[in-house]
């Protein structure tokens, strides 16, 4: 079958960085990307990983490992609005599909 | 338009009755999903369409559920004798697949 599994919660401090993880068993693979979901909001595109490695973009870091089917999410320099819900995304599990992750509830305190 | 939209915003239906939401990308994104996302829930893959290729329905969860796009551009979502288990946010989007825009979605509420 086809999963990814993310933490369902992650707490942390404002300034702080946290990190989400993603782990993946899908039958096929394009890349790894990142979306942010604010309540009552759609989801946005955040960071896309095709190659493994880093990629950098502002206060958001993506990591990728394809040989370990595993990926990250960096957030540095937390702010109160980065609460939200943070979903990891497979694309290329047939085509063009793509199948996301259920989603790290990320919440920020002062 | 600047973004994807969706309407209607809510849809509020009795169980049984056929419902049509409607999905405007943007303009020259020749990829189109829907999703379904229950409350506090991940995203649930229904249906694509990638230009004039046959639309990869496998996501559907049953014959009740259908999508049609003309003209590579609007697509349609219908649900016909809707249940109450259909209730849920369905969001559009547009894009390639690793970067996806999507609507606002349309609340679905079936009584």
């Amino acid at each position: 079958g086809q999963s990814l599994e993310q933490p369902s919660e992650v707490t942390a401090v404002e300034g702080a960085i946290v990190q989400i993880n993603c782990t993946y068993q899908t039958s096929g693979f394009y890349g790894l990307s990142w979306y942010q979901q604010h309540d009552g909001g759609a989801p946005t595109f955040l960071s896309y990983n095709a190659l493994d490695g880093l990629e950098e973009t502002g206060r958001f870091s993506s990591f990728l490992s394809r040989s370990d089917s595993y990926g990250y999410l960096l957030l540095q320099e937390l702010q109160m609005k980065d609460s939200a819900s943070y979903f990891c995304a497979v694309s290329g599990t047939g085509g063009f599909k793509t199948i996301f992750g259920a989603g790290t509830r990320l919440f920020v305190k002062a | 338009g600047a973004g994807v939209s969706q309407s209607p915003s809510n849809k509020v239906t009795e169980k049984g009755k056929d419902v049509e939401l409607r999905c405007d990308p943007i303009s020259g994104h020749t990829a189109l999903y829907w999703y379904r996302q229950s409350l506090g829930q991940g995203l649930e893959f229904l249906i694509y369409f990638q230009g004039n290729s046959a639309p990869d329905k496998s996501g559907l969860p049953s014959d009740r559920f259908s999508a049609e796009r003309t003209g590579g551009s609007v697509s349609t979502l219908t649900i016909q004798r809707t249940q109450q288990e259909d209730s849920a946010v369905y969001l559009c989007a547009s894009g390639a697949a690793y970067e996806q825009y999507f609507g606002p979605g349309t609340r679905l509420t079936v009584t």
